[in-house]
């Protein structure tokens, strides 16, 4: 399967600063990319899907101004949590598909663990 | 709309021991249905799926999971567990352009 890595692995910073979170598929040409967020013992949630070039389509509730999602590449998309705030605080996992039907797999980065302070 | 319910949120066994871990699912039409698991550090792995035919699926690392309609049920089971079976496991349901509903996910113990 793909090799997903995202980085940093765990960030801390500030309320009010903005904090950048990329997601690399190393090995695969990822024409799809998800986000998703997950509360401490609870289940992944999406945040939003992501194609290659194009604009990404966020899940009902989830601000697009204050979760920037960049996927200009097949290899790489970004997630700005713009303006954060303690309430961000959450482990941010991505994950790529070679396309957006028929259920193609998805690979999972090993997350990252953002606190705001 | 889809949703997954994992009952247990932690689960322990012994070493060597029979393993069940329970999934129900709701969904209108036939269930994409998947198990991952997530070690700590590492990104959720795929263990199986299920998509049609043959009701019980065979995974990776000695796992299966028996799809039953009339139950809406997906449950995980490993007929000897390793002490490397540690990790926790979610089950999850295709909802439509590869999105997919992920239950809460089950802590997974193996004692020695």
């Amino acid at each position: 399967g793909a090799v997903v890595s995202q980085h940093p692995s765990r960030v801390i910073c500030k309320s009010g600063t903005s904090v950048k979170i990329e997601c690399r598929s190393l090995d695969f040409q990822a024409t799809t990319m998800f986000w998703y967020r997950q509360f401490p013992k609870q289940s992944l949630m999406l945040m939003a899907t992501s194609n290659e070039g194009s604009k990404a389509t966020y899940e009902q509730g989830v601000e697009k101004d204050k979760f920037l999602i960049n996927h200009a590449s097949l290899t790489l998309s970004t997630l700005t949590v713009t303006s954060a705030h303690p309430e961000d605080s959450s482990f941010y996992i991505c994950s790529v598909s070679q396309g957006a039907g028929s259920y193609n797999e998805q690979f999972f980065g090993p997350g990252t663990r953002l606190t705001v302070l | 709309a889809q949703s997954v319910t994992q009952p247990d949120i932690h689960i322990t066994v012994s070493e060597g021991a029979s393993l069940e871990l329970r999934c129900n699912y709701s969904y209108g039409a036939t269930p994409y249905l998947f198990w991952y698991v997530q070690s700590p550090g590492q990104g959720l792995q795929l263990l199986l799926k299920y998509f049609s035919g043959d009701t019980l699926v065979q995974g990776i690392k000695g796992f299966e999971a028996e799809f039953k309609r009339s139950q809406s049920s997906f449950n995980l089971r490993k007929p000897s567990v390793h002490w490397s079976d540690a990790a926790e496991y979610f089950c999850a349901v295709g909802a439509g352009g590869n999105k997919l509903v992920f239950g809460a996910g089950t802590i997974l113990r193996v004692k020695s």
